[in-house]
């Protein structure tokens, strides 16, 4: 079973951005998209993007498409999320997850999940 | 955007009783794209029911997706002690992919 390795945890202050990273144990050659989902203390699931790594292409939930990257090395599979303009709003677990295509770019169910990276942004 | 409305918000139940989830969404989900988590506290979201209806590897035969359209439910059959946990269902039929707000399933 794959798994997926995520960078370490970031303290970052209002108005910076943060990168976290993914990366797959292993490298398949299927069509697969890594997504990136993050929680804010207590609270629930929020959908922000992903990108389907052996095409390198992103694709990003409208609420982030104006301060969000995601991106991906098509050798490794790693993907990256980078998120600008930071505010405490941001402080959450960035988690990325295997996403099992069906149909779209934009329609799967996520199978695989990282331990998540956990953001602090504060002054 | 499909708004996904779980119900309720908080189950209070004893270990071997039946948990129903309901997963209500704002439009037509397409094909049952509808898929159903378990994040236990402390954890990373674990894949139970993708599909509407199919299990995922490894999940015991108690979890029991049901539905279409804009109805669906999640059962859990003799809730044992180590389903209590927070329960997401996620729609990714229509674009943008979205989930419901979480039920919680705590111990009476």
């Amino acid at each position: 079973q794959v798994q997926l390795e995520q960078s370490g945890a970031e303290v970052k202050g209002p108005g910076s951005s943060v990168k976290v990273s993914c990366r797959p144990s292993r490298v398949t050659f299927s069509t697969y998209s890594i997504a990136w989902v993050r929680q804010a203390p207590g609270q629930g699931l929020e959908w922000m993007g992903g990108v389907i790594p052996i095409y390198e292409k992103a694709h990003y939930a409208l609420k982030f498409r104006t301060r969000l990257t995601i991106t991906a090395d098509r050798s490794t599979h790693t993907a990256y999320l980078e998120l600008r303009g930071l505010t405490s709003e941001d402080t959450a677990i960035y988690y990325c997850a295997r996403g099992i295509l069906r149909g779209g770019d934009q329609q799967y169910y996520m199978d695989v999940w990282g331990n998540g990276t956990s953001v602090t942004v504060s002054s | 955007e499909t708004l996904l409305t779980q119900s309720p918000d908080i189950l209070s139940l004893s270990p071997g009783d039946r948990a129903n989830i309901s997963c209500r969404a704002s439009q037509t989900v397409s094909i049952t794209f509808l898929a159903w988590y378990q994040q236990k506290v402390g954890q990373t979201p674990r894949l139970l029911i993708y599909g509407a209806s199919t299990r995922a590897t490894g999940i015991p035969d108690r979890f029991i997706g049901i539905g279409s359209g804009t109805d669906f439910t999640l059962t859990i059959n003799r809730v044992e002690s180590e389903d209590f946990a927070l329960y997401f269902c996620q729609q990714y039929g229509n674009s943008p992919l979205t989930f419901g707000q979480g039920t919680r399933l705590e111990i009476k």
